[in-house]
């Protein structure tokens, strides 16, 4: 079975300040993995995926994450804060190609602090 | 294109009744898949359907069940509801093939179950 790790419920930084939010995924086959953002009353919007080529991913709104086999890790990054970017985070990994069943972390809530 | 909608956005009810959402994919769009989002146990697949066939299920008991029709359109149902139904609950549709197709997520429709 498959299941996703995000450390730290609740992440606060300054605004212009690096954004990294923790994943760490457990799978017993070559996983693929996303990030997706929830806004207040929203869907989930797909940030990046990784999908077994590249290892360092860039996705939309300035954000990328790298994908570490041996730390089993897919750690979001930003390296500027805006104020924008406050919302909830959602780590997900699956382990079928087409990615329709979709295992979540519990999500990380990120604050930007003026 | 239109994205995913879902109806009604927001429902209230009562323990013991029954409940039917709906989701309407981006047109095109053969795959649907449904979650709950809770709180407690944050996002967690329903199932998922493909040209009016469940293909894939997850762990809830038998009182959650799905349609979906020749239109792609796809209804869930929550026959006896409790307490702890009450949830937001996300529906994703896809192109569907065999190979990665991104997700795209409804607003959701929120369930709050008295």
């Amino acid at each position: 079975a498959q299941s996703v790790t995000q450390l730290g419920s609740h992440v606060s930084v300054s605004e212009g300040a690096l954004v990294l939010l923790r994943c760490n995924y457990s799978s017993s086959v070559p996983p693929y993995l996303f990030w997706y953002v929830q806004y207040p009353n929203q869907g989930l919007q797909l940030l990046l995926k990784y999908t077994s080529a590249a290892t360092l991913v860039k996705g939309i709104n300035g954000f990328e994450a790298e994908f570490k086999k041996s730390e089993t890790s897919f750690h979001l990054t930003k390296p500027s804060a805006h104020m924008s970017d406050a919302a909830e985070y959602f780590c997900a990994a699956t382990s079928s190609g087409s990615a329709r069943q979709l295992t979540f972390g519990s999500g990380t809530q990120l604050t930007v602090l003026p | 294109k239109a994205g995913v909608t879902q109806t009604p956005r927001y429902l209230i009810k009562t323990r013991g009744q029954q409940v039917t959402l709906s989701c309407s994919p981006i047109s095109g769009h053969r795959s649907v898949s449904w979650y709950q989002q809770t709180p407690g146990q944050g996002l967690q697949f329903l199932f998922e359907y493909f040209s009016e066939t469940q293909r894939n299920k997850g762990n809830f008991p038998g009182r959650f069940s799905g349609r979906q029709f020749s239109n792609s359109r796809s209804e869930m149902n929550v026959s006896t509801l409790e307490l702890g139904d009450s949830a937001l609950y996300l529906c994703a549709s896809s192109l569907g093939g065999r190979t990665y197709n991104e997700q795209f997520f409804g607003p959701g429709t929120r369930l709050t179950v008295l």
